[in-house]
């Protein structure tokens, strides 16, 4: 199975600061890696498939990037609807793995 | 609009089984694949179990691997897993969610809490 670990496991920023999180896979999945932003109580949202591709109604302020085994979420400019926890995850195989998650979190 | 609505979940004892439910709407359903998505009360989220389009072809996490079965039934538009030999590391809240490009999920259900306890 294909772990992925994504860092930081949290972190605390400022509205306005620029945000990476990052996720690595065990094996190489080519550019099958997916992003989603979680809030408490509510349902994952889609972010990023396919490593940088930019899901319908998704502000432009997320970037993702990566290949391979490296992967990277960027978020430009947070704003106070972002502060929540991230998740990537990769479809390039079954089982279909999930970091652990990136909670992000208001200085 | 696309709907995803779980049913089905319940208090259960260990040992026991459950099946839950996913109406979907707003979709042609049988074009899609569907998976099943769980998330421990704190924890992070667990994907669980994949369908083809046509049910032809299954596909589950090692820890639900030979105890859980996902099926559809395109006629009714509807998505279940059968949850069998329940253990108290179940417990968790289900969701439904429709696959998208590259094998991404782009919607998801509001989830329905299984609670295995004695």
């Amino acid at each position: 199975d294909i772990q992925m670990t994504q860092s930081p496991s949290s972190l605390s920023a400022s509205v306005g600061d620029r945000v990476t999180i990052t996720c690595r896979a065990s094996q190489s999945i080519s550019s099958y890696l997916n992003w989603y932003q979680q809030k408490p109580r509510k349902a994952p949202k889609l972010l990023i498939y396919a490593a940088s591709s930019l899901h319908s109604g998704v502000p432009s302020r997320f970037s993702g990037s990566g290949s391979g085994t490296d992967f990277t979420l960027t978020i430009s400019s947070l704003q106070p609807e972002d502060f929540a926890t991230y998740y990537c995850q990769q479809s390039h195989s079954t089982p279909r793995t999930f970091g652990q998650g990136t909670k992000v979190e208001i200085k | 609009e696309v709907q995803l609505v779980e049913s089905g979940g319940v208090v259960v004892q260990p040992g026991g089984s459950l099946r839950l439910s996913c109406a979907a709407s707003g979709f042609t359903f049988d074009d899609y694949m569907m998976h099943w998505v769980r998330q421990a009360p704190g924890k992070g989220l667990e994907w669980v179990s994949l369908i083809s389009w046509d049910g032809g072809s299954t596909y589950y996490a090692d820890s639900v691997k030979g105890r859980f079965t996902i099926s559809r039934d395109n006629t009714k538009n509807s998505l279940f897993l059968q949850m069998n030999s329940l253990t108290t590391e179940d417990t968790a809240l289900y969701y439904c969610a429709k696959g998208y490009r590259a094998g991404s999920i782009d919607y998801w259900g509001q989830g329905t809490l299984v609670t295995v306890s004695s």
